[in-house]
């Protein structure tokens, strides 16, 4: 398996834009999670999904944020408009076992400015 | 509430140094208490875990112990590599899948 598979790797953009990440989760594990890491405060649950289905989203900053999950293998978290404030990395995980194992994708390094 | 402490780093050895990233947390029940390795460019990959208390989690050389006496999990190991220069989370799953950090702490081994 290719592992969790996020995109892009890099993002760089302009305050006010909207900035859509992506994410294919392994292939049979049944919950995804999105982190943020930041120097100041680390790494922050923002969102998890159960089943396709959003079960806590108590992490997400504000209402410029917003992800999905259309189906099994794929999801999205998109920031609209983007601030400077929203530079961090943000990582994608997957797993089938709950919490128990979780598998990260690579990131994606996002710098507004 | 709910929290993970870890031992700031960075912590910098030679090769074949003895290891120790304290690791202590606040939580209410009994968590499971795992241990994450961050890679440069790499995204975080599940080093050792331990579900219950005197359980040992082991991987690699590395070790650690839930104490629930003194709520810890120091991550260790005899001897470390320069391959080892990593960040290390510290983490329990805090509540229904989720899964809480710490800062982390960046180690640097030297040759």
């Amino acid at each position: 398996d290719a592992g969790v598979i996020q995109s892009p790797r890099h993002e760089v953009t302009e305050m006010g834009q909207e900035v859509t990440l992506r994410c294919k989760p392994i292939s049979g594990h049944n919950s995804l999670f999105w982190y943020r890491q930041t120097m100041m405060r680390g790494l922050e649950l923002l969102i998890y999904f159960n089943n396709n289905v959003p079960i806590d989203d108590s992490g997400m900053p504000e209402d410029r944020f917003s992800a999905k999950m259309p189906n099994a293998s794929f999801s999205t978290l998109k920031i609209q408009p983007s601030e400077p404030r929203d530079s961090a990395v943000y990582f994608c995980a997957s797993s089938f076992t709950g919490v128990e194992k979780l598998f990260f994708g690579s990131g994606t390094q996002l710098s507004v400015l | 509430g709910n929290s993970v402490t870890q031992m700031e780093g960075p912590v910098t050895l030679s090769e074949e140094a003895f290891l120790t990233i304290n690791c202590t947390y606040t939580a209410t029940g009994y968590p499971s208490l795992f241990w994450y390795v961050q890679y440069p460019g790499e995204g975080l990959q599940l080093l050792l875990k331990a579900t219950k208390a005197d359980d040992k989690g082991s991987n690699k050389g590395f070790e650690a112990t839930y104490r629930k006496e003194t709520t810890s999990f120091h991550l260790e190991k005899g001897s470390v590599q320069v391959s080892d220069s990593a960040v290390y989370f510290c983490a329990y799953s805090g509540g229904y899948n989720k899964l809480i950090f710490g800062a982390g702490t960046r180690l640097a081994v030297h040759p």
